[in-house]
């Protein structure tokens, strides 16, 4: 069974930097073509793809987002670490991660978590 | 905006067809063999995927769903609509041009 988790905090001040955890189970971030990436919604809006690590520790990010955020891995632990910095407001939203494994789609979904951005 | 667009809303009455389209361009969805994929958002929960590689159904979801790409569109049919149904839709694909994954603005149906 496949289960991805998103842990961090609820709620950053404007300007802090706001670090994820995606803690994932039944697959490994060493196989080949695997991917696990993330995707954030703002509260009533639509879906916004993040960033991207393969199990090649290859890293894709956002075009808008790319200076702000840096993803890495701890296959040991099935761990994938999503930083962003220099938080605002409108960063506001529910933070998913997903894995890829194929034909760019995003198979399986964590819960997602909430991060507010308020002072 | 989003770089694949969607319209924001469609309803039907139960038992009804619906479509939802998903307009992109030659760096998406009409570049050859880029795939586009579909999600169903149930109220409070995340995306699941209901259609992927323009046509596929997972194991599991009804072939009421359907999935279809032409051009630079894709198109997503929802035949015999029920109550259950009702959700945020949003469609996926690959932009070569921004060099990242795309979503749709999504497409909420309600169901009448």
């Amino acid at each position: 069974q496949i289960t991805l988790k998103e842990s961090g905090p609820t709620l950053v001040k404007p300007t802090q930097t706001l670090t994820l955890t995606c803690t994932f189970s039944g697959f490994s971030l060493s196989t080949g073509g695997v991917g696990v990436g993330w995707i954030r919604q703002p509260p009533g809006k639509a879906l916004e793809w993040l960033a991207l690590i393969y199990w090649d520790d290859d890293k894709r990010y956002s075009p808008s987002l790319k200076s702000r955020l840096t993803i890495t891995k701890d296959t040991s632990k099935n761990q994938v670490v999503l930083t962003m910095t220099n938080m605002d407001p409108v960063d506001t939203a529910t933070y998913y991660c997903a894995r890829q494994q194929q034909l760019s789609l995003f198979d399986y979904w964590g819960q997602g978590t909430l991060v507010t951005v308020s002072s | 905006q989003s770089v694949l667009t969607q319209p924001p809303s469609v309803s039907g009455a139960p038992g009804q067809r619906v479509i939802i389209s998903c307009t992109g361009s030659s760096s998406n969805i009409g570049v050859p063999g880029y795939d586009v994929h579909w999600y169903q958002q149930l109220p409070g929960t995340a995306p699941k995927v209901l259609i992927y590689g323009n046509t596929n159904r997972p194991s599991g979801v009804p072939d009421r769903f359907s999935g279809s790409k032409s051009g630079t569109s894709a198109s997503l049919a929802i035949t015999g609509l029920q109550a259950e149904d009702e959700a945020d839709y949003y469609c996926q694909s690959y932009d070569s041009s921004l060099s990242c994954w795309v979503f749709g603005g999504g497409t909420k149906l309600t169901v009448l």
